[in-house]
């Protein structure tokens, strides 16, 4: 069965330390994979995508994520945290469908001054 | 550019009762997507419409329903609400069918409660 797994439901981290979110699938064919990122009543908004090509991919916000085919992994990083990026991350993939994106259950980023 | 609009922003209802949720989706897109996100989950996939037609649908009962018009904004319709109904709705849209290849973008979502 497809599925996705984020470890931990919430993460803390010091304003200025590394950001490590981590995201790990199950999948049957080569996935694209996607983090998405929600405010506090807000919709949810892309960070960044894998699809093909280079492995590391960056995204918005300083954020970068790396795809890793034999650890099935997709963790997504951020070399300095800042108070803004505290939200919850949600990592997707698409994967035999067309239509539709498979979702984790999401990581709650809280950030210490 | 206008983003994805969705209204209402909040909804309560009581058990039993029916709602209908609505949605326009991004200038020039023709695609709508809608999601379920309960409280602590990630979204869930409902259905998804493309020029006016179901094109793909997850694992919800018919009491979920959806119409897109012309103008490509969208409804979902949810009949005989229970309490499990109770969850953030999200509407996405994007240019085409394949959520994978394709930016979705993302409404504010409608919350429902249902007592």
């Amino acid at each position: 069965a497809q599925s996705v797994t984020q470890l931990g439901s919430h993460v803390s981290v010091s304003e200025g330390a590394l950001v490590l979110l981590r995201c790990n699938y199950s999948s049957s064919v080569p996935p694209y994979l996607f983090w998405y990122v929600q405010y506090p009543n807000q919709g949810l908004q892309l960070l960044l995508k894998y699809t093909t090509g280079a492995t590391l991919v960056k995204g918005i916000n300083g954020f970068e994520a790396e795809f890793k085919k034999s650890e099935t992994s997709f963790h997504l990083t951020k070399p300095s945290a800042h108070m803004s990026d505290a939200a919850e991350y949600f990592c997707a993939f698409r994967g035999d469908s067309n239509y539709q994106l498979i979702w984790g259950a999401g990581t709650k980023l809280i950030i210490k001054p | 550019e206008t983003g994805v609009t969705q209204s209402p922003t909040h909804l309560i209802k009581t058990r039993g009762q029916q709602v209908t949720l609505r949605c326009s989706s991004q200038s020039g897109h023709n695609t709508v997507s809608w999601y379920q996100q309960a409280l602590g989950q990630g979204p869930q996939f409902i259905f998804q419409y493309y020029r006016e037609e179901e094109n793909g649908r997850g694992n919800f009962p018919p009491r979920f329903s959806g119409l897109q018009f012309p103008n490509y904004s969208s409804e979902l319709n949810v009949n005989a609400l229970e309490l499990d109904d109770s969850a953030l709705y999200l509407c996405a849209s994007s240019l085409n069918p394949s959520a994978g290849l394709e930016t979705q973008y993302f409404g504010p979502g409608t919350r429902l409660l249902v007592l």
